[in-house]
């Protein structure tokens, strides 16, 4: 069965500062990967995902995330956090039948 | 442009009420998914439709029903059977030969 663990409930940066979310997953094959944000009261909208290739992937708002495979890990990164980016972001694997399993989430504070 | 929409956004019913959300897409996708979400809590995956006048059951299946009687809808009901209704929820679609979710902006449901 596919997992995903988002190690950290909630993370607190500076604005500024660079960002770090983790996630680690589970799934039998090559995963099919991305990350998520979702704002207060709103639905979630796709920040980036891996299939395959190039193991640096780029995403939308200057999100980036590394799959690392021997660590099972697709963290979420961002050079530099701008208020707007406070939210929360959700991992997700998604199987062969698009059927997709979500982390718990991690929240980020961004403060001024 | 196109979306998913969910109405209503908040939705108030009586304990031992049947409650129907809708959820309406115009991408033209062909799987459809409502996903429940609790606080501090992932995504929970309620049903899922690959095509129409099909559908799967998810993780959570129990006191909900669904229909796909039509492409570009996929109403959700939440029957009296539910012990816990009160939540958030996500409807989402994903084309066929794509991966990675469009979601509505929800329904929260609060059953007193």
């Amino acid at each position: 069965a596919q997992s995903v663990t988002q190690p950290d409930i909630h993370i607190t940066v500076s604005e500024g500062a660079s960002l770090e979310l983790r996630c680690n997953y589970s799934y039998g094959a090559t995963p099919y990967l991305f990350w998520y944000v979702q704002s207060p009261g709103q639905g979630l909208q796709l920040l980036l995902k891996y299939f395959s290739g190039d193991t640096l992937v780029q995403g939308i708002k200057g999100f980036e995330a590394e799959f690392k495979r021997s660590q099972s890990s697709f963290n979420l990164r961002k050079p530099s956090v701008h208020w707007s980016d406070a939210a929360e972001y959700f991992c997700a694997v998604e199987s062969n039948a698009g059927k997709s399993t979500f982390g718990d989430g991690t929240t980020l504070t961004v403060k001024p | 442009d196109g979306g998913i929409t969910q109405s209503p956004k908040y939705l108030f019913r009586k304990e031992g009420q049947n409650v129907t959300l809708s959820c309406e897409q115009n991408l033209n996708h062909d799987a459809m998914y409502w996903y429940r979400q609790d606080p501090g809590q992932g995504l929970r995956l309620i049903y899922y439709s690959q095509i129409v006048n099909d559908f799967q059951k998810g993780d959570i299946a129990e006191g909900y029903s669904v229909s796909r009687e039509k492409k570009e809808s996929f109403p959700l009901t939440v029957t009296s059977a539910q012990k816990n209704p009160t939540a958030f929820y996500l409807c989402a679609s994903r084309a066929r030969d794509s991966y990675g979710y469009t979601f509505g902006s929800g329904t929260r449901l609060t059953v007193v």
